[in-house]
């Protein structure tokens, strides 16, 4: 899992909860994101931030929220607004964009977080 | 939106045998990658395979990519149990025109029996 840390792995939501979802990497990577999947299917992009202080809805961003105060860090709250949030959420960085850097954005994954509800 | 494709959505073979997986995505690339997922566990990228090159290797990996019929496939050979894993396509996407992320397939399931 390389330098990607999520935590916690096992998370449990009670009804109207918001809960915060960690993710640290040492890889001192400018670019992060958050990845939702559901049983038997692909990744789902809900956000993602290219440098610290800046971040841009995916395709799935709506109940959830980010921030990105530290180049290090991109924690992922599941607002009580998500309905069906459910799932194993991934995080992702990545050394970024601009110049030859933007045709190499391999990424590297933490663990995941499964989140259930009560 | 999903990008990539990937067929067959499972696939079950012997030890020993070559696993040939497929994908195909619907607008242009820069690049396009593999990566796999042991289950319940993150992705572990594989290799990467530039929108001008045909064919790639690394050990037992072999990528092959059509840009013409935007597809790509993955051969491993020499299957081992230790393959067994979800394996994903994923290629790079202009989002909000302000960056690039990727897009991932659904994924093809390999199980490699001994």
């Amino acid at each position: 899992d390389g330098g990607i840390t999520q935590s916690p792995k096992y998370l449990f939501r009670k009804e109207g909860q918001n809960v915060t979802l960690s993710c640290e990497q040492n890889l001192n990577h400018d670019a992060m994101y958050w990845y939702r999947q559901d049983p038997g299917q692909g990744l789902r992009l809900i956000y993602y931030s290219q440098i610290v202080n800046d971040f841009q809805n995916g395709d799935i961003a709506e109940g959830y929220s980010v921030s990105r105060e530290k180049k290090e860090s991109f924690p992922l709250t599941v607002t009580s607004a998500q309905k069906n949030p459910t799932a194993f959420y991934l995080c992702a960085s990545s050394r970024g964009q601009g110049g030859v850097v933007r045709a190499k954005n391999i990424q590297y994954f933490g663990a995941g977080t499964r989140l259930s509800v009560l | 939106s999903q990008q990539g494709e990937e067929d067959p959505q499972a696939l079950s073979i012997q030890e020993g045998e070559n696993a040939t997986m497929n994908c195909s995505y619907k607008t242009s690339i820069n690049n396009l990658q593999w990566y796999r997922q042991n289950s319940g566990r993150g992705l572990v990228h594989l290799i990467l395979i530039r929108s001008n090159e045909r064919e790639k290797h690394s050990g037992r990996l072999r990528v092959t990519l059509d840009t013409s019929k935007k597809s790509s496939s993955l051969l491993i050979t020499a299957s081992r149990a230790a393959d067994t894993a979800s394996y994903f396509c994923a290629t790079d996407s202009v989002i909000n025109q302000a960056g690039t992320a990727l897009i991932f397939g659904k994924g093809t399931t390999l199980s490699v029996s001994s």
